[in-house]
């Protein structure tokens, strides 16, 4: 089966820099993706990694590991409203092609 | 104007009646997908369609059912609602052939079953 783990929540400051930890198992993977939420809002992509290593897209990063099952979400130069949850996600091609949703972590970013 | 929207955006119902939450995009995307989501829970997957033909289980299709009525809809229905189907409901779509398969998600339905 499949089985993705991220914390549940976590807390920085304005301009600090966080990074998320996402685990996974799975097979047939076919790619990792960050999705964020804001609270009662819909998730919006963010990013996806296929390959080892890391992919930078302005103040956010993903790194992949596929040997490891390991993805990190970075977030760089914080603002508040960057305070949303972040949904890591595993495209897998067992089964059927769909993708898995982790539970999330919700980041709070204070002042 | 929003590629993917969802109606209605907030209901209230009662144990027993029939419910239809409907979702229409204009991606022009062949994949559709209905999720609930609960709090702690994430999103978990009730069913998926790849084409119009085609209709998939999720992971937590029990009292649910849908219908592809064009490649543009999706729509989820509840034949007898329950208290433990409230949740908030997310369609989604995504594109296949763009090799990724990102989904877009339209703005979500509140439903609340008493």
């Amino acid at each position: 089966g499949q089985n993705i783990d991220q914390p549940t929540e976590m807390t920085a400051t304005e301009g600090a820099i966080v990074q998320i930890n996402c685990t996974y198992q799975t097979s047939g993977f076919n790619g990792l993706f960050w999705y964020q939420q804001h609270a009662g809002e819909a998730p919006t992509f963010l990013s996806y990694n296929v390959l080892d290593g890391l992919e930078e897209k302005g103040r956010f990063s993903s790194f992949l590991s596929r040997s490891k099952g390991y993805s990190y979400l970075l977030l760089k130069e914080l603002q508040m409203k960057d305070s949303a949850s972040y949904l890591c996600a595993v495209s897998a091609l067992t089964g059927g092609f769909k993708t898995i949703f982790g539970a999330g972590t919700r980041l709070f970013v204070k002042a | 104007d929003a590629d993917v929207t969802q109606t209605p955006r907030n209901r209230i119902t009662k144990t027993g009646k029939r419910i239809m939450l409907e979702c229409s995009q204009t991606k022009g995307h062949d994949r559709m997908y209905w999720y609930r989501q609960d709090p702690g829970l994430g999103l978990r997957l009730i069913y998926y369609s790849f084409d119009v033909k085609d209709i998939n289980k999720g992971e937590i299709s029990d009292g649910y059912s849908v219908s592809r009525q064009a490649q543009a809809k999706f729509s989820l229905s509840l034949e007898s609602a329950i208290p433990n189907q409230t949740a908030l409901y997310f369609c989604a779509t995504s594109d296949y052939d763009s090799g990724t398969d990102t989904q877009y998600f339209g703005p979500g339905t509140r439903l609340t079953v008493l």
